[in-house]
């Protein structure tokens, strides 16, 4: 039950920018709490790429960061890689559904 | 390093029970710092939090799953599961066993995860 909504795809050329929105309710990023995000490759183990609205873990590039906004945030990939091409998740939890609650995913890919 | 592995059968008879169990290495589940936790994707689908446990047993179940999943955890043996039961065609999914950092002001994030393991119910 996906109360996080994501476009499900976007592209973009090697070395562009691109955005990944994350679209919530009052229920959940609007009621104050973190969005995180996730780096899917295919038959791999999702990779937290950023926590807490902003903060990267050690080793993830500062290609990517996040930011947040009343009920939404957003994912920005600066200079765009090949190896970037992956599914991506937004996570927050939710108060009407006492418990944690991912996107719908979006699909990246390099042109 | 910490490191997660999912352990189980990968083929489950509908209306039947479904139990896996993910060894942790690296680290003391024991930790108060962290909780424990399942999370499945349905094959082309998203990502679902199933529920998670933490090292007194204390549990956290997804609404939609939490009559029919229970998880408890084995400190002695640094291993946590899962069980789900009457299962049908729906709880097919690869399955991970993930270490949550829970106690951060304004939810949990998950920062290790397994490399998830393929249950299929067959009917």
């Amino acid at each position: 039950q996906s109360v996080l909504t994501q476009p499900p795809s976007v592209s973009g050329a090697p070395g562009q920018r691109v955005t990944i929105s994350c679209t919530g309710s009052s229920s959940n990023i609007g009621a104050g709490f973190n969005i995180h995000w996730y780096q899917h490759l295919p038959g791999a183990a999702p990779k937290l790429l950023i926590y807490g609205n902003i903060n990267r873990p050690s080793g993830v590039p500062d290609r990517f960061s996040g930011s947040k906004s009343g009920t939404s945030a957003s994912l920005a990939i600066t200079g765009l890689q090949a190896e970037d091409e992956a599914d991506y998740y937004c996570q927050s939890y939710d108060t009407s559904l006492t418990g944690y609650v991912f996107g719908t995913g979006t699909k990246v890919t390099v042109l | 390093q910490v490191q997660l592995q999912e352990s189980g059968p990968g083929l489950v008879k509908s209306s039947q029970t479904l139990s896996l169990t993910c060894t942790v290495s690296g680290g003391p589940i024991s930790s108060g710092t962290y909780f424990w936790s399942w999370i499945r994707q349905p094959a082309g689908r998203g990502l679902e939090w199933v529920g998670r446990v933490y090292p007194s047993g204390t549990t956290n179940y997804n609404p939609s799953l939490k009559s029919r999943v229970t998880m408890s955890i084995d400190t002695s043996k640094n291993q946590f599961s899962v069980r789900l039961t009457s299962v049908t065609a729906a709880d097919t999914a690869v399955y991970f066993c993930v270490r949550e950092d829970g106690f951060q002001t304004g939810g949990g994030y998950f920062d290790y995860w397994g490399q998830g393991i393929l249950v299929a119910v067959s009917s």
